[in-house]
Order: structure tokens, then sequence, then C-alpha cells
């Protein structure tokens, strides 16, 4: 089936370590999004990724890291330097410009112990 | 500015009630809006769209939601609530370039 994929579910990190948290869809989709949800919040944009090779900031993307290498894949890497980590990360994709809905991954849950 | 206002953080109706979650946009150029589902620990799942044809949009789990222009709203509605309805629910707007704009959310309660 297709969809997206996030992985790993729960994550924990320690104080002052990067962790990267894996996005990859096989909806052929071209734009590429992560979110960040806060519990009882709403979804803030921290990066997102129009085609390969490229990305934009977001509204917090401060402390974090992505790529887009591939098409299908769009991992995002929380570094040390993002003080407050612990969240509900979701991916997102989208068609091109054609596309209009945006469709999410089941999340992953990032703690820092 | 494109933005989406969800009236009301928290909505609880009893089983087998009307359920109403409010949603007002704005935007410059015909929308395109949609409704977003969530439950704990999952990602959002698509309830309906509207994209400009029918401006009443049937979804999924007997929801449906009124686009009024002149009212700048597209609220979301069910004839009658069951248990499993009880969840976080998210209207959206496709915003400029590639973003789509999200309002706060309303917690759907469902009381026996």
């Amino acid at each position: 089936d297709g969809g997206i994929t996030q992985s790993p579910k729960y994550l924990f990190r320690k104080e002052g370590q990067n962790v990267t948290l894996s996005c990859e869809q096989n909806l052929n989709h071209d734009a590429m999004y992560w979110y960040r949800q806060d519990p009882g919040q709403g979804l803030r944009l921290i990066y997102y990724s129009q085609i390969v090779n490229d990305f934009q900031k977001g509204d917090i993307a401060e402390g974090y890291s992505v790529s887009r290498e591939k098409k299908e894949s769009f991992p995002l890497t929380v570094t040390s330097a993002q003080k407050n980590p612990t969240a509900f990360y979701l991916c997102a994709s989208r068609e091109g410009h054609s596309g209009n809905t945006i469709y999410f991954g089941e999340g992953s849950w990032l703690t820092v112990v | 500015a494109q933005s989406v206002t969800q009236l009301g953080s928290h909505v609880s109706v009893s089983e087998g009630a009307l359920v109403l979650l409010r949603c007002n946009y704005s935007s410059s150029v015909p929308p395109y809006l949609f409704w977003y589902v969530q439950y704990p620990n999952q990602g959002l799942q698509l309830l309906l769209k509207y994209t400009s044809a029918a401006t009443l949009v049937k979804g999924i789990n007997g929801f449906e939601a009124e686009f009024k222009k002149s009212e700048t709203s597209f609220h979301l509605t069910k004839p009658s609530a069951h248990m499993s309805d009880a969840a976080e629910y998210f209207c959206a707007l496709r915003g400029g370039g590639f973003k789509t704009i999200f309002g706060a959310g309303t917690r759907l309660f469902v009381k026996a």
C-alpha cells in the first residue's frame, strides 16, 4: 500500500546527542514536510522540501537539520542545539504544483532522558 | 494573509448528539480547505476536503462540511456522535507555494 513510513515510533535521546528520524514515502510526491507537535498543541512547521536537493526552513527550524537526497526520503536530525526536543514529530507529503492534499505519517515520539 | 481559526479548543457532546466543529478562514484566493482527525499517538488522517466543486462535502465516518464563502466558514458536522469520534480535529487551508496552514485544533469529547 502507498503511504508514509516514519521510524522509529519512539526514540529516547540523551542530553547532547544528535538523533535522526526517518521518513519514507512511496506516493511519488514531490513535496515533503516535518512538523512538530507538543502535547495539546497544534502543528508547527520545521522544514519542508519541494524537490530533491532543495529544502526551506519553516517556522521553528533552529536546532534541526534535514536532507533530501532522494525523492522518497526526507530524514530529520534533531541536534544538540535544540534545547527542548521532547515532542511528537510528524512527517507529511504532498503532490507537486497540482496537488492540494497533504498526507501524514504515523508520527514519532522523541523524549530526552 | 491566509489564516485558519478554529473556534473552541474543546467541544463536549453526548453520544448521539449533533457534532459541530467550527472553522473560519481568511484567503485572498479561492481556498482549498481540509478537515483532519488525529487519534492519540497517531498521525493526522484526512476526513474530507473542499476543492471548489460541491459546497457540501461528505467525508469518512459520517462527517460532512459546508463551504460558505459569504461567511468564510467551513464547519464540520456529524448528525450523531459516537464514542469513537473522540479525537482532535484540525481544519487546514492550502497556503501559497507548498505550505498548508493548520488551525490550532479542537478536541472533541463524547460523553456516554
